[in-house]
């Protein structure tokens, strides 16, 4: 089946970086949305992509479609501790069966050291 | 976006009893979906749920073990059977908004313990 490959799995960066990861699939997908989950709690949608090479932003962090429509990118600026948590990417692929299903990606797990 | 309300936020289970888990959202929905997160792992699509007609079900999930209701628009149950110690997992519930494209928001999660 369709997978996301989600990196880097994890990362320790400081206070005050900038931080990039990325999704790839072998599969093209309608639409990419970015989540953030805190521990104890469900994922929360940061940004949502609709068309390749879109570039949006949501205060620090910025995301992009690939113009491929394979993989997506995250990115944060000027990291903060509250930034520490697991990022998710998922994508939707084409219509099939009646229903938009969203696959996620593995997951990167952001600490930032203060 | 929709606000999703699930109950119970956590629970500690015996080996081979039942939990229903509930999900209620502020708005009614077409689409709700159960998610399983196991441990230090991504999300994994157990069922898609539409109000009116039996749930679909993803391949390695069967309505015996999972079985869900989906009596109105704004509210669904997942039922975790004969729970084993493999069962412990986060259980999220989602709903999908649509505007044009399709986005899910999910709630706060269940988090299950089977001893």
């Amino acid at each position: 089946g369709q997978q996301l490959n989600q990196s880097p799995q994890s990362m320790f960066i400081q206070e005050g970086e900038d931080v990039s990861m990325n999704c790839t699939s072998s599969s093209i997908f309608n639409t990419w949305l970015w989540y953030k989950q805190d521990p104890g709690e469900g994922p929360v949608l940061l940004i949502a992509l609709y068309k390749a090479g879109e570039l949006t932003s949501n205060g620090r962090l910025t995301a992009q479609f690939g113009i491929t429509r394979k993989d997506s990118f995250l990115n944060i600026s000027a990291s903060i501790p509250s930034d520490v948590g697991i990022y998710f990417c998922a994508g939707q692929p084409p219509y099939t069966s009646g229903t938009y299903k969203y696959i996620f990606g593995t997951g990167t797990r952001l600490k930032v050291l203060a | 976006s929709a606000v999703i309300s699930q109950k119970p936020s956590r629970d500690i289970c015996q080996r081979g009893t039942s939990l229903t888990i509930q999900c209620q959202v502020d708005s009614q929905v077409t689409m709700m979906f159960w998610y399983r997160q196991q441990p230090g792992q991504s999300l994994t699509l157990i069922a898609t749920a539409n109000q009116g007609s039996e749930a679909t079900y993803e391949s390695g999930f069967v309505i015996d073990k999972f079985p869900i209701s989906r009596p109105n628009l704004t509210f669904s149950t997942l039922t975790v059977s004969n729970m084993s110690p493999e069962d412990s997992s986060i259980y999220l519930c989602s709903v999908e908004e649509r505007n044009g494209i399709y986005i899910q928001y999910f709630g706060a999660g269940t988090r299950l313990s089977v001893l």
